[in-house]
């Protein structure tokens, strides 16, 4: 099975823009969740979707959302982009959305904002 | 709320010696324990888990990890280190009802010299 993908791989944008970030599951994965990388907060969770839901949602505020589509894709949008939103943005994938099933990573998408 | 701690930021150590990377966790109700790794660049790669069980948990690429009740701990370990083995380790726990998500830890950077 192919693995997660996450499009595009870089991004650089500026402060004040917005950004949309895609992730495709492993096929037959149904939940999608979220993560921001930084070098100094490391791994937090953003959210999670499960059949098209938002099942858990971590502590950032508004400017990021996301969904899901009935295909399980998912995107993350982030508004009015801040300098402190620069990191990697990983999308992982798993059968169901409860515990204890194994979360599949992405290679990521890296942020840069100018 | 669920925590996990990885005390030490780095690790290191020859290859062909055995290698530990610590973990403690704080979750209520039963854990259920995650190891990923991470090399440089790419996205967080499933190395094993602990549900329930034998507390002695084999993963890939030789890992294994001992899961301690008394002590919340899961460390990770391999009899014999290898210097592809040099990667940032992330260990991650989930409690065992709901929708909950992981947590993980801060990130342990193994460091394998030949």
């Amino acid at each position: 099975k192919a693995g997660v993908t996450q499009t595009p791989r870089y991004l650089i944008k500026t402060r004040g823009q917005q950004v949309t970030l895609s992730c495709s599951p492993i096929s037959g994965h149904r939940s999608v969740s979220w993560y921001q990388q930084t070098p100094g907060q490391g791994l937090q969770f953003l959210f999670e979707y499960f059949s098209e839901t938002q099942r858990n949602k971590g502590n950032f505020p508004g400017r990021f959302s996301g969904r899901q589509f009935s295909n399980s894709r998912s995107e993350m949008n982030v508004s009015t982009l801040e300098l402190g939103d620069s990191a990697l943005y990983l999308c992982a994938s798993s059968l169901e959305a409860s515990p204890p099933e194994t979360q599949y990573f992405g290679p990521g998408t890296r942020l840069l904002v100018l | 709320a669920q925590s996990v701690a990885q005390p030490e930021d780095q690790v290191n150590v020859a290859e062909g010696n055995p290698l530990t990377v610590k973990c403690t966790y704080s979750v209520s109700g039963n854990p259920y324990l995650f190891w990923y790794v991470q090399y440089p660049n790419r996205g967080l790669q499933f190395l094993l888990k602990y549900i329930t069980g034998d507390n002695l948990v084999k993963g890939s690429y030789g890992f294994e990890a001992e899961f301690n009740k008394s002590q919340t701990s899961f460390h990770l370990k391999k009899p014999s280190a290898l210097v592809s083995d040099s990667a940032l380790y992330f260990c991650a726990v989930s409690a065992g009802s709901g929708y909950s998500t992981l947590t993980f830890g801060k990130g342990t950077m193994l460091l394998v010299s030949p």
